[in-house]
């Protein structure tokens, strides 16, 4: 199965943006999702597909791809923001899911 | 509203058994492929298992293969988790997750609040 690869840390400046990775370890078609986990709480999707947005997830977020690296980014975070982000995708062959090792998003 | 509850989570020693139980409500739960995700004390996320809408497929991480059984019961609307041989390194929040279905692609869009399970002597 594949493996999905984030940094571990980032910060960002109040207001300003911010671009997490999630790297796999194969080239191939595949889309991400992606969760935030604030403290003490459950994960929420946050996109999915190629840049989609549930209902309730402002529109700061989206999402974008490029060969075999997915990326979320937040335009004009808020503290609020401030959370751990993981992605993850299905592997279509297994019916497996991986998810990366999560990414902490601390707004300055 | 959509929702997922889990239960069954507790304190038990290395080798010992726990059945944890998820209950759905607010959607038609045998349409869904749903997951186990657990995550230890400061780790991240880890996927443990997930089921086919109709029961007829289970896949599960090699951690917890043959220790590990997933099932559900669409009459119920519940999901469980039968944990065996259970080891310190199975201790974490269990979640249930539903995943649904894109173009080609999987996303877990209903999240419990999770189940504590704790192992140790």
């Amino acid at each position: 199965s594949s493996e999905l690869t984030q940094d571990p840390a980032v910060s960002v400046a109040l207001g300003q943006t911010v671009t997490i990775t999630c790297q796999r370890d194969r080239l191939s078609t595949f889309f991400v999702s992606w969760y935030q986990q604030r403290p003490g709480q459950a994960p929420i999707l946050v996109i999915y597909g190629r840049n989609d947005r549930p209902s309730g997830i402002p529109d700061r977020f989206s999402g974008s791809r490029s060969g075999n690296t997915a990326s979320l980014t937040i335009t004009g975070a808020q503290a609020e923001d401030e959370a751990d982000y993981y992605c993850s995708s299905r592997d279509s062959s297994y019916n497996h899911n991986v998810f990366g090792s999560g990414t902490k998003v601390t707004v300055l | 509203e959509e929702q997922l509850v889990e239960s069954g989570g507790g304190f038990v020693q290395p080798g010992g058994s726990l059945r944890l139980s998820c209950a759905a409500s607010g959607f038609t739960f045998s349409r869904y492929w749903i997951s186990w995700v657990r995550q230890a004390p400061g780790k991240g996320l880890e996927w443990v298992a997930n089921i086919k809408r109709d029961g007829g497929e289970e896949y599960y991480v090699d951690s917890v293969k043959g220790r590990f059984t997933i099932s559900r019961d669409n009459a119920k609307d519940s999901l469980y988790l039968q944990m065996n041989n259970l080891r310190a390194e199975d201790t974490a929040i269990y979640y249930c997750v539903r995943e649904s279905p894109g173009s080609y692609y999987y996303y877990m869009d209903v999240w419990g609040k999770g189940t504590t399970v704790t192992v140790s002597s």
